[in-house]
C-alpha cells in the first residue's frame, strides 16, 4: 500500500528566510506527486504536481520542488517565505497506473515569524 | 472558470439521522472524488466517481455511499451517523481519472 511521510508536524519559519518542507513516499512503480496548501476554515490548493519528465517542478506562489527517485522523497521548496504562506501543508501521491484515490500525508503545519 | 463547489458549507446532524452532501465540479471535469478530514486521520480517501461509476473506494464502511450524475455533479450519503463522522468532507474534480484534482471548500458535518 501506498504511504506518505511528513515527518514535520511543525515548521517555524522568519519571514523572507527559505524553506524546505520535506515529503516522503512508498509507492509501485510510477508515481504521481502532489503538494496542496490548506489555509484554515478553506479546502487545499494545487502548489505544484510531479507525473514525469524533469524532476525539478515549479508551481505556484514562488514554490518549487524537487524529485528524487533514489531517496523517495519530492521536498517542497522556496526561497524566500511571506507572511501569507502560513497554512497547512500537505504531499500526496497515487499510483499512475493504479485504482486509488490519491493518499495523504499528515501536514506540516508552517508558521512565519516575522 | 468556477472552482470546485460544495453545498452545503456547515452541517449539524444528530447520532442516527443521514445526511447528503453535494458537490459540483469545474466545468468540463468527468471525475469527482471524496475525501474526509479529521484531526486525528488526517485526509482520506472516499471514493472517486468517472461517468457515473464508481471507479475506486477507500476503506469506509457500506455506510458511505455516493452517486454522480450526467452533469458530473455528485453527492455523498452518509447513514446511520455516528459521532466518529464528524469531519470536513472534501470534494475535489479532476478532467478524468489520475488528472490532478482541484477541491473544493468542503463540508463540514457535526454530529452530536
Amino acid at each position: 500500500a501506498q504511504s506518505v511521510t511528513q515527518p514535520d508536524i511543525h515548521i517555524t519559519v522568519s519571514e523572507g528566510a527559505s524553506l524546505e518542507l520535506r515529503c516522503n513516499y512508498s509507492y509501485g512503480a510510477t508515481p504521481y506527486l502532489f503538494w496542496y496548501v490548506q489555509s484554515p476554515g478553506q479546502g487545499l490548493q494545487l502548489l505544484l504536481k510531479y507525473f514525469s519528465g524533469d524532476t525539478l517542478v515549479q508551481g505556484i506562489k514562488g514554490f518549487e520542488a524537487e524529485f528524487k527517485r533514489s531517496q523517495s522523497s519530492f521536498n517542497l521548496r522556496k526561497p524566500s517565505v511571506h507572511w501569507s504562506d502560513a497554512a497547512e501543508y500537505f504531499c500526496a501521491v497515487v499510483e499512475g497506473g493504479g485504482a486509488d484515490g490519491l493518499t495523504f500525508g499528515k501536514g506540516t503545519h508552517l508558521i512565519i515569524q516575522p | 472558470k468556477a472552482g470546485v463547489t460544495q453545498t452545503p458549507r456547515y452541517l449539524i446532524k444528530t447520532r442516527g439521522q443521514q445526511v447528503t452532501l453535494s458537490c459540483s465540479p469545474i466545468s468540463g471535469h468527468r471525475s469527482v472524488s471524496w475525501y474526509q478530514q479529521t484531526p486525528g486521520q488526517g485526509l482520506q480517501f472516499l471514493f472517486e466517481y468517472f461517468s457515473e461509476t464508481q471507479r475506486n473506494k477507500g476503506n469506509f464502511p457500506g455506510r458511505f455511499s455516493g452517486r454522480q450524475f450526467s452533469n458530473s455533479r455528485s453527492e455523498m450519503n452518509v447513514s446511520t451517523l455516528e459521532l466518529g463522522d464528524s469531519a470536513l468532507y472534501l470534494c475535489a474534480s479532476s478532467l478524468d481519472l489520475r488528472g490532478e484534482q482541484y477541491f473544493g471548500p468542503g463540508t463540514r458535518l457535526t454530529v452530536t
